[in-house]
């Protein structure tokens, strides 16, 4: 079982850039998000989808987007990559949240912006 | 927004020894996962709390919602070389957004 897969699993670019990260999730689960990890800050939500078509922004949005064009994908673009935006990005995914449904992670992007 | 203090930070123990941790937040929660990080890869959910009070095991591994609602406790006995990693917890109050404390950095010395 694949499970939640992230590609690709590393990259650099220079400031402004942009580049797409993908999720693929084949559980068939509704739910899906994208957080950013940083050295001593946990997990931070970007953005999430709550189901096809929908994306809504999470607690750090700003330089980022969303699409949720198929149920089992889960795009996050950069579209102008800055410094403060290198992270290891991860995605996850579940079945529902309002009854704590566990989320299930990918194994993380690692981005490096010069 | 809502926050989870974890402490310790990082935990350095001898094999054997038995690990305790803990996870605080300035609000009530309906649900407490806990989640361990492996260098390299994501998190993996270890266990999942839903009542005030519960006490659940998996393994090694045992895991307890406070009574006010407002912390958890991990604990891990006779720890081994793989339970090497970091040990997140996060907190669910029934909106759409999982808060994660800042994990505890277990290391075993040799």
């Amino acid at each position: 079982n694949a499970g939640v897969t992230q590609t690709p699993k590393f990259r650099v670019l220079k400031t402004g850039q942009s580049m797409t990260l993908l999720c693929a999730q084949d559980m068939n689960h509704e739910y899906m998000y994208w957080y950013r990890q940083d050295p001593g800050m946990g997990l931070r939500l970007i953005h999430y989808s709550v189901g096809e078509g929908t994306t809504a922004k999470g607690e750090v949005p700003d330089g980022y987007n969303v699409s949720r064009l198929k149920k089992q994908n889960f795009l996050l673009g950069l579209e102008s990559a800055a410094p403060s935006q290198t992270s290891v990005y991860f995605c996850a995914s579940s079945y529902s949240t309002g009854f704590g449904q566990p989320q299930h992670f990918g194994d993380g992007t690692r981005l490096s912006i010069l | 927004g809502q926050q989870l203090n974890q402490s310790p930070q990082s935990m350095f123990i001898q094999e054997g020894e038995d690990v305790s941790m803990n996870c605080t937040s300035s609000s009530i929660f309906n649900t407490w996962l806990w989640y361990k990080q492996d260098p390299g890869e994501g998190p993996v959910l270890l266990i999942a709390l839903y009542k005030a009070g519960e006490l659940t095991s998996n393994g090694r591994l045992t895991a307890q919602f406070g009574i006010t609602r407002k912390d958890s406790f991990l604990n891990i006995s006779a720890s081994i070389p793989s339970d090497v990693g970091i040990y997140f917890c996060a907190g669910f109050f029934g909106n759409e957004k999982l808060t994660f404390g800042t994990g505890t950095r277990l290391t075993i010395i040799p």
